[in-house]
């Protein structure tokens, strides 16, 4: 499979907090980027898509793309404890999607 | 968002019998569906990719003749788990799309598997 790498975490930040998280991508290829958000025994469930470099922001989600620098993150504003949970980078490639492993973040209230 | 619908939510059954996980794209025709499986505290791990029509296309080291993909229709793709073991126990997730990479894909709730 082609690589698609994030940091597993855990990801620890308080109640109001920033929470920062990173993906990279070994794909030049790849067309379309996501982030997904999955909680313990559930399916994922799309957060934001993204496919032009540059920002795209959505309420408290900020999804960033680089394709020089084959990079993508997801910064969560206000962070909630409701928004603990595991995030998944998932890149678009041909006609395949590639999940990272998943950044476990956990907002402390 | 569109919905994806995964049949059973969960299931156990005996060693040596088959499975079979339905996915069904209630409110648009899914051109791909994927099949993935997950470990506790592991990532998705793409199993195969479906077309409507064709063949699936595995990933490296799953066993097609175990895992059995039929993509029928643009609403429905299904996953026989052959002859299942206990090794086979996860957590089977689906997901479609309307135009592949282009697209964001839609994910089932997925079936946990216990093989006893």
């Amino acid at each position: 499979q082609k690589e698609v790498e994030q940091n597993s975490g855990p990801l620890s930040v308080p109640e109001g907090a920033i929470a920062s998280l990173n993906c990279t991508y070994s794909d030049r290829g790849s067309q379309s980027f996501f982030w997904y958000r999955q909680y313990s025994g559930k399916s994922p469930e799309l957060i934001m898509f993204i496919y032009s470099n540059g920002d795209k922001e959505d309420g408290r989600f900020t999804a960033q793309l680089n394709k020089a620098s084959q990079y993508v993150s997801l910064l969560i504003r206000d962070s909630q404890p409701s928004d603990s949970a595991t995030y998944l980078c998932a890149v678009g490639s041909g006609n395949q999607f590639y999940f990272g492993t998943g950044t476990s973040l956990t907002v402390i209230p | 968002g569109a919905v994806v619908s995964q049949h059973p939510s969960w299931v156990i059954c005996k060693s040596g019998t088959s499975v079979k996980i339905e996915c069904r794209s209630l409110d648009f025709q899914a051109t791909t569906m994927f099949w993935y499986r997950q470990f506790p505290k592991q990532s998705l791990m793409l199993m195969a990719t479906s077309n409507e029509g064709s063949k699936a296309t595995y990933e490296q080291g799953v066993e097609k003749d175990k895992f059995l993909i039929n993509h029928a229709s643009l609403t429905l793709s299904t996953l026989t788990v052959t002859s299942a073991h206990p090794e086979d126990s996860s957590f089977y997730i689906c997901s479609a799309s309307q135009e592949g990479s282009g697209s964001e894909a839609f994910f089932g709730q997925g079936t946990r598997l216990t093989v006893v």
